[in-house]
């Protein structure tokens, strides 16, 4: 079965430098949501969204922005890029009319390193 | 969203039936209870959902008490592969996505 993808698997930037994470979610899935999770640490939400648009935020620097594209993948922007921002960056995606569970289907993960 | 506390770690032999019980006395009327399994460097995996009462699947059970103060899952015969961490959620419904908050799970480590 498919599964969500996320690109880049493994990312290294310097700090202030900006990245982009890419997440394609489990097709006819119409929700994704962003996850951080640092080392040693359970994951924190960063942000959702249903059907293109945004439908809840987590803890969200300002300095990241995300959207979801007409074809449902979505993007993490990272800007300003901070020594405390390397993590493994999570998708999930959902979809409340495939599973009465609405549960999360998460991908592997990009890890993100800043030196 | 109601907060959750479970251990912070377990122990358990293989061939073990482990139960990880987990408080969310705030726990709002519209929100369900939730887990999920991490293995290191991989996303969490969802393994069961409830309202109120038992709900069984293929790899475990969870209890709900009436009050629904607290729930506990329940996982027979444990193997070594369910070395990991479980979450206890408390997912709440937001316009058409289910928002998880992560606290601190509970380590399992399986002992052969």
């Amino acid at each position: 079965a498919a599964g969500v993808i996320q690109s880049p698997r493994h990312l290294i930037k310097e700090k202030r430098e900006t990245a982009t994470l890419k997440c394609y979610p489990i097709p006819r899935h119409d929700t994704v949501y962003w996850y951080q999770q640092g080392p040693g640490q359970d994951p924190q939400f960063l942000i959702s969204f249903y059907e293109k648009m945004q439908s809840d935020k987590g803890s969200i620097p300002d300095r990241f922005s995300a959207q979801q594209f007409s074809d449902y993948h979505s993007e993490l922007n990272m800007s300003s890029l901070e020594l405390g921002d390397s993590a493994l960056y999570f998708c999930a995606s959902s979809s409340i009319a495939e599973s009465s569970y609405n549960e999360q289907f998460f991908g592997p993960g990009t890890r993100l390193t800043v030196l | 969203l109601a907060k959750t506390t479970q251990p912070i770690s377990m122990d358990s032999y293989e061939g073990q039936e482990v139960n990880i019980t987990c408080s969310h006395n705030n726990i709002a009327t519209n929100d369900y209870i939730t887990w999920y399994q991490q293995f290191p460097s991989q996303g969490p995996r969802f393994i069961i959902q409830g309202y109120k009462t038992k709900v069984t699947n293929e790899v475990a059970s969870l209890f709900i008490p009436a009050d629904r103060k607290s729930s506990t899952l329940s996982l027979p015969r444990v193997s070594l592969s369910d070395t990991a961490v479980y979450y206890c959620l408390v997912a709440r419904d937001g316009a058409g996505s289910y928002q998880l908050t992560f606290g601190k799970g509970t380590k399992l480590s399986v002992i052969p």
